[in-house]
Parts: C-alpha cells; sequence; structure tokens
C-alpha cells in the first residue's frame, strides 16, 4: 500500500528565509506527486504536480519541487518566503490504480 | 465556473441523528472522492467514484453511505452520526485520465455533539 510521509509537523521561519519541506513516499511503480497548499479557513488548493518528464516542477507563487526517484521523495522549495505563505501543505501521491494518499501536512508559519 | 460546491459549510447535529453533504461539480470530471480532514492526520479517504452509477470504499468508510446518480453530483450520507464523524469534510473532483491532481471544494464542517 501507498503510504506518505512529512519530515516536520510545524515550520516557523522569518520573512525572506529559504524553505524547504520534506516528502517522502512508499510505492514501487510509477507515480504522479502533488503538492497542496491549504490557506486559514480555506480549501486545498494545487500548488503543483509532477507526472513525467523533467524532475524539477516549478508551480504557482514561485515554489518548486524536485523528484527523485531513487530517494523515494519529492521535496517542496521556495528560496524566499512572504508572511502570505504561512499556510498547511500537503504532499500526496499516486500510483498507477491507485488512489490519492496525502502525506499528514506539515504548518508553516511566516513570522513578518 | 464554479468547480466543485459543497453544501452545507457548517452544520451541528446531534449524536444519532443523520444528514447529507451535498457536493456537485460542472467541470464533467468523471472521478470524484469525499475526504475528511482532521488534525495530524492530513485527509482521508472516505468512499469514491469513478463514474456515475460507481463508487467504492476508501481507508475510513464506516458509517458513511454514498450514490452517484449522475456525473455532477455526489453526496455524502451519514447514517447515525457520531461525535467521532466530528471533522472537515471535502468533495474533490479530478478527470479520469491525464494525471490531473483534485480540484477541491470549499468544505463542510461538522461537529457532532
Amino acid at each position: 500500500a501507498q503510504s506518505v510521509s512529512q519530515h516536520n509537523h510545524h515550520v516557523i521561519l522569518s520573512e525572506a528565509a529559504s524553505l524547504e519541506l520534506g516528502c517522502n513516499y512508499s510505492y514501487g511503480g510509477t507515480v504522479n506527486l502533488f503538492w497542496y497548499v491549504q490557506y486559514p479557513g480555506q480549501h486545498l488548493q494545487l500548488l503543483l504536480k509532477y507526472f513525467s518528464g523533467d524532475p524539477l516542477v516549478k508551480g504557482i507563487k514561485g515554489f518548486e519541487a524536485e523528484f527523485i526517484k531513487s530517494k523515494f521523495s519529492f521535496n517542496l522549495r521556495k528560496p524566499s518566503v512572504q508572511w502570505s505563505d504561512t499556510a498547511e501543505y500537503f504532499c500526496a501521491v499516486k500510483g498507477y490504480g491507485q488512489n490519492f494518499v496525502f502525506g499528514p501536512g506539515t504548518r508553516l508559519s511566516v513570522l513578518p | 465556473n464554479a468547480g466543485v460546491t459543497q453544501t452545507p459549510k457548517f452544520q451541528v447535529l446531534k449524536t444519532g441523528q443523520s444528514m447529507t453533504l451535498q457536493c456537485a461539480q460542472d467541470m464533467n470530471h468523471e472521478y470524484m472522492s469525499w475526504y475528511r480532514q482532521d488534525p495530524g492526520m492530513g485527509l482521508r479517504l472516505i468512499h469514491y467514484s469513478v463514474g456515475a452509477g460507481i463508487t467504492d470504499q476508501g481507508e475510513v468508510p464506516n458509517g458513511y453511505n454514498v450514490s452517484r446518480s449522475t456525473t455532477e453530483d455526489f453526496p455524502l450520507r451519514l447514517l447515525s452520526a457520531a461525535p467521532s464523524q466530528t471533522s472537515v469534510y471535502f468533495c474533490a473532483s479530478r478527470p479520469g485520465t491525464g494525471g490531473y491532481g483534485y480540484t477541491f471544494g470549499s468544505g463542510t464542517r461538522l461537529t457532532v455533539v
């Protein structure tokens, strides 16, 4: 069965700091990988996805993620965070013929 | 373009009551799913559907029922509400092919007292 782990439960950064959120998954086959963001009181919105091809994926709002197949990882990065990036971030994996599985989420707090 | 519409946004139920959470999408997506979100547990799949007339159980189906009579609608029924069903419920839809992610509704916050 698929599973997704996210390294950090809560990350606190100051504005302009760099961000990296870890995501690892367990599934041996072909996968689609996703990062979603949930701003306070709102629903989940897609930040970026990996389907195939270039393992470095660029998403909205300056976020990017790198798929490293050998490490079963799909870490999310942003060079310089803003206060408005305060939100919860969810990694998700979908194996071929499988349902989506979401990680437990990482809460990001950006201090002004 | 409304996307995925969920109603109601908030609901308080007494233990043992039943209710239906409504979900509708206008994107002609084949796949629809219901998730519940609880603190520290991410999203857990309750039920899903791969098309009209086809539904299946997810990770936490007990106490919930679904049907999919049309492509657009995918209601979730709580048969006899329990305090353990206090949660935020999200409906989501996606195309059947193409590696697309889910589009989520705005959620229903349910409290069972």
